[in-house]
């Protein structure tokens, strides 16, 4: 199993609609965990952390579910620009281990 | 422009040769990381410094693989005797080590093409 895990998608959404993917993660240890966003043949890039309480940032909202050991993602309004991969993160043993990303896309 | 620059963006070699990447970190973060990324898949830690002290290898990294920091700032990393699966996205990041929870911010990459 690996330790951190992700549909790959692709998720396609019509531009406007609300889409939530989850990432779980197998180390009850983990402590930090972060979303990050990346486009086709770029860097990924730092969307938001996850934090134990939840937070948002404008249309997007993370929540970390610590009994089942999950961390969500949720777009609201989605938006063409939103189309891109998005990685789930947790550290384990001091290293930051990267899910395999879900693929999103935003139709008109 | 302050954020992690990597030199070259794009490498082509052929199989046997020996290639080597350049990384220059956010200039006040102390940590610096070695990923390398596939079509399709996560990044896959490869090291990472804090200054210039290696503290971590991934079992991922054989031996022709070396990376250096020597003085704590820049780092490079260098694929000796280049195989067709070494052909990947080799990112770097850097951070600010401080207390958990810290943020990576990721260069642009290096695109490696091994013929």
């Amino acid at each position: 199993r690996k330790e951190v895990e992700q549909d790959p998608g692709p998720f396609n959404v019509p531009e406007g609609a609300t889409v939530a993917f989850n990432c779980t993660y197998s180390n009850s240890a983990s402590q930090s965990f972060f979303w990050y966003r990346q486009d086709c043949r770029k860097e990924p890039k730092l969307l938001m952390s996850v934090y134990s309480s939840g937070n948002e940032d404008g249309r997007f909202t993370a929540q970390l579910n610590r009994a089942s050991q999950y961390i969500s993602l949720l777009i609201r309004d989605s938006k063409l620009s939103d189309s891109a991969t998005y990685l789930c993160v947790a550290d384990s043993n001091y290293q930051l281990i990267w899910g395999a990303g879900t693929k999103l896309i935003i139709k008109p | 422009d302050t954020g992690v620059s990597q030199d070259p963006r794009h490498k082509i070699t052929k199989r046997g040769q020996n290639v080597t990447f350049r990384c220059d970190p956010i200039s006040e973060h102390n940590r610096l990381y070695w990923y390398r990324q596939t079509l399709g898949q996560g990044p896959e830690f490869l090291t990472y410094f804090q200054n210039e002290a290696q503290l971590e290898k991934s079992r991922l990294l054989s031996d022709r693989f070396s990376a250096e920091r020597p003085k704590g700032s820049f780092s490079t990393l260098e694929i000796q005797r280049t195989e067709q699966g070494d052909s990947a996205m080799y990112l770097c990041a850097s951070s600010l080590h401080a207390s958990i929870g810290e943020t990576q911010y990721f260069g642009p990459g290096t695109r490696l093409l091994v013929l």
